[in-house]
């Protein structure tokens, strides 16, 4: 079964205005990282934070992550149209090593 | 540096037959780990492999297995396929089974059975 949860399933917005979808997950992690699919194909890797980490910045990406309520968000600012893409989060569960993906939040930003 | 390689990238298979999909990681990566994603069920993680021995396997039934060789390129197969498995197939690689540094996924093959 998947770890995550994302909110919302889908998000649609006009380009220039911000982006923000959450994860929330069940049991403990070493880490948590954000991925972006692009039609059906492949996953690419967008920003990891630690558990021990509660904000990452990368580019226009803001991660945030409170461990005490088991969940995170990210932040995309002044959205383009190329970041039209599905986004997941991904927990590295501890005692597993075992990767476990969200739900997914479908984005589309028009332009 | 190349990228993951996934081959095939498409495949049609008929029920009962048998599949083997292809994942050559990044040079360097020993770690590799495959997801089946359907519109469904999302992406389920179904093994992984590292040093050529199974870590960590997911809850798939046994029809689905795989295996890892000495260069690190790693298959799976599916035997008696069903309709059901119909799925995208992606495979990701990593430097250490830790993932500290987050997954490089290849393209994916696209599964179809008929």
């Amino acid at each position: 079964s998947q770890q995550g949860e994302e909110d919302p399933q889908a998000l649609s917005i006009q380009e220039g205005e911000n982006a923000t979808m959450n994860c929330s997950y069940k049991t403990s992690i070493n880490n948590l990282q954000w991925y972006r699919q692009n039609s059906g194909r492949g996953l690419v890797h967008l920003i990891l934070i630690r558990s021990n980490e509660r904000e990452k910045h990368s580019g226009r990406l803001r991660v945030t992550l409170d461990t005490s309520k088991k969940s995170s968000s990210l932040l995309i600012t002044a959205s383009r149209a190329a970041d039209t893409a599905s986004y997941f989060c991904a927990t590295d569960e501890v005692g597993t090593d075992k990767l476990i993906f969200g739900t997914g939040t479908r984005l589309q930003v028009f332009p | 540096k190349a990228g993951v390689t996934q081959t095939p990238r498409y495949l049609i298979k008929t029920r009962g037959q048998q599949v083997t999909l292809s994942c050559s990681p990044i040079s360097g990566h020993r770690s590799v780990s495959w997801y089946q994603q359907t519109p469904g069920q999302g992406l389920q993680f179904l093994f992984e492999y590292f040093s050529e021995t199974q870590r960590n396997k997911g809850n798939f039934p046994g029809r689905f297995s795989g295996r890892q060789f000495s260069n690190s390129r790693s298959e799976m197969n599916v035997s008696t396929l069903e309709l059901g498995d119909s799925a995208l197939y992606l495979c990701a690689s990593s430097e250490n089974r830790l993932a500290n540094y987050g997954y490089t996924f290849g393209s994916g093959t696209r599964l179809t059975v008929v």
